[in-house]
């Protein structure tokens, strides 16, 4: 069966530090992997996108990037981080049919 | 711009009544919706589904209908139960690469 890992689950961090969140997927092959934001109060948010290795799509610019170094692997970052950025992030996949399933997700506090 | 609307953003319903939970769209592209269901800090889990070419599908006490004319989809639950208390999310794809979600709706079900 099709288990997907996200972490860390919690994260606190400085206001201009580096991030980096890492999703993996196991028991499928060349899943379409996605990030998602869910800020306080709001819905989900796309943020990227990759239809496989390498290809990245961007939903919303801003200081967040995000690669697929493996097929089976996700990886969100940033630079430097603002107060912004702090949210529930949300990794998911999706194979042959539209039904997407997610991670348990990642709380970011930006202090 | 929010192509996926959910109005209401928080519904209360008795134990045993039906809960409808409606959602909006503006994008007439779109041609698959789903409905995920999300406990707190705990990524979405799929629910139920339904494609632009039907106007109905049911999966227990969960039935999804679509009104393609009006742009609008529900969710009914039938019976509601306590369990059944979460944040609801409707979505929808044109592509199936691209994801469209509305920012919720909070279902209580009063024992």
């Amino acid at each position: 069966s099709q288990t997907i890992h996200q972490w860390p689950a919690t994260l606190v961090q400085p206001v201009g530090s580096p991030l980096s969140l890492e999703c993996t997927v196991e028991g499928t092959s060349n899943p379409n992997l996605y990030w998602y934001r869910q800020a306080a109060g709001r819905g989900l948010q796309l943020l990227f996108y990759s239809v496989g290795i390498g290809q990245i799509s961007s939903e919303v610019p801003q200081n967040l990037s995000a690669s697929r170094p493996q097929d089976r692997q996700f990886i969100l970052s940033s630079k430097k981080l603002l107060l912004s950025d702090s949210g529930f992030y949300l990794c998911a996949w999706a194979g042959t049919t539209y039904e997407q399933y997610f991670g348990p997700g990642t709380r970011l506090t930006v202090t | 711009d929010q192509q996926v609307k959910q109005n209401s953003p928080s519904l209360s319903v008795q134990e045993g009544r039906i809960s409808i939970l409606n959602c909006d769209y503006t994008n007439s592209m779109f041609d698959y919706f789903l409905w995920y269901k999300k406990y707190p800090a705990e990524g979405p889990t799929f629910l139920i589904s339904i494609s632009s070419i039907k106007d109905k599908n049911e999966d227990g006490r969960f039935t999804v209908f679509l009104n393609k004319s009006a742009k609008h989809l529900s969710l009914h639950i039938v019976p509601s139960q306590p369990g059944d208390s979460a944040v609801y999310f409707c979505a929808a794809t044109d592509t199936g690469n691209q994801f469209y979600f509305g920012t919720g709706t909070s279902l209580t079900v009063i024992p």
